[in-house]
């Protein structure tokens, strides 16, 4: 079975520009989460989508935003891009949500030049 | 404030030797997991703990849960080179939806 994929691995924007990120998660799993994992800063949740909604966001801003397919794939888009964006952006998915382990994807490395 | 605080935040140990990590967290949870990461890489699930298991074995892992200390332990034994990674808890305190993260204990095992 494959695991979640994401695309692109590496991007490279410049401030201002925006980037869209992409994710598929496991077959059969419904909910797909996004986290933020920046340079001194960890781990951190970004957004929920479960069944096409988007059911809860993390503490950032508006210009983070994305969406969910009716296959429940995935995309992140973050506009007006700023230098503290670049990160690694996670997706994660899982069968169910509430209280079933989520799966990592292996990530999209950005860089805000 | 930050859930899923790991300790040490970094740890060093010879090939054999078992590695114990530790984290604590502040408010009630429903289950704890705990994550590899290599390299900046994607995240390994690696075991999760309900609140109403006290301990967990998944091959060379150990993990315990005290719930009345708000803690956890991960015990690799027999240490290889291949587990040298970093190790994060995550708690589902956020709600059941987002996963909290500590920063990490970065394991080096060297061979």
């Amino acid at each position: 079975e494959a695991g979640v994929t994401q695309s692109p691995t590496h991007l490279i924007k410049t401030r201002g520009q925006q980037a869209t990120l992409r994710c598929s998660p496991i077959s059969g799993h419904t909910s797909v989460y996004w986290y933020q994992q920046a340079l001194g800063l960890g781990l951190q949740f970004l957004l929920w989508y479960d069944e096409g909604e988007e059911r809860n966001r993390g503490n950032f801003p508006p210009r983070f935003s994305g969406r969910q397919f009716p296959n429940y794939s995935s995309e992140l888009n973050v506009n007006a891009l700023e230098l503290e964006d670049s990160a690694l952006y996670l997706c994660a998915s899982s069968l169910d949500w509430g209280t079933d382990t989520q799966y990592f994807g292996p990530g999209t490395r950005l860089t805000v030049l | 404030s930050q859930q899923g605080e790991e300790d040490p935040q970094a740890l060093s140990i010879q090939e054999g030797e078992n590695a114990t990590m530790n984290c604590s967290y502040k408010t009630s949870i429903n289950n704890l997991q705990w994550y590899r990461q290599n390299s900046g890489r994607g995240l390994v699930h690696l075991i999760l703990i309900r609140s109403n298991e006290r301990e967990k074995h998944s091959g060379r892992l150990r993990v315990t849960l005290d719930t009345s200390k708000k803690s956890s332990s991960l015990l690799i034994t027999a240490s290889r080179a291949a587990d040298t990674a970093s190790y994060f808890c995550a708690t589902d305190a956020g709600g059941s939806e987002k996963l909290v993260f500590g920063k990490g204990t970065k394991l080096t095992v060297n061979p």
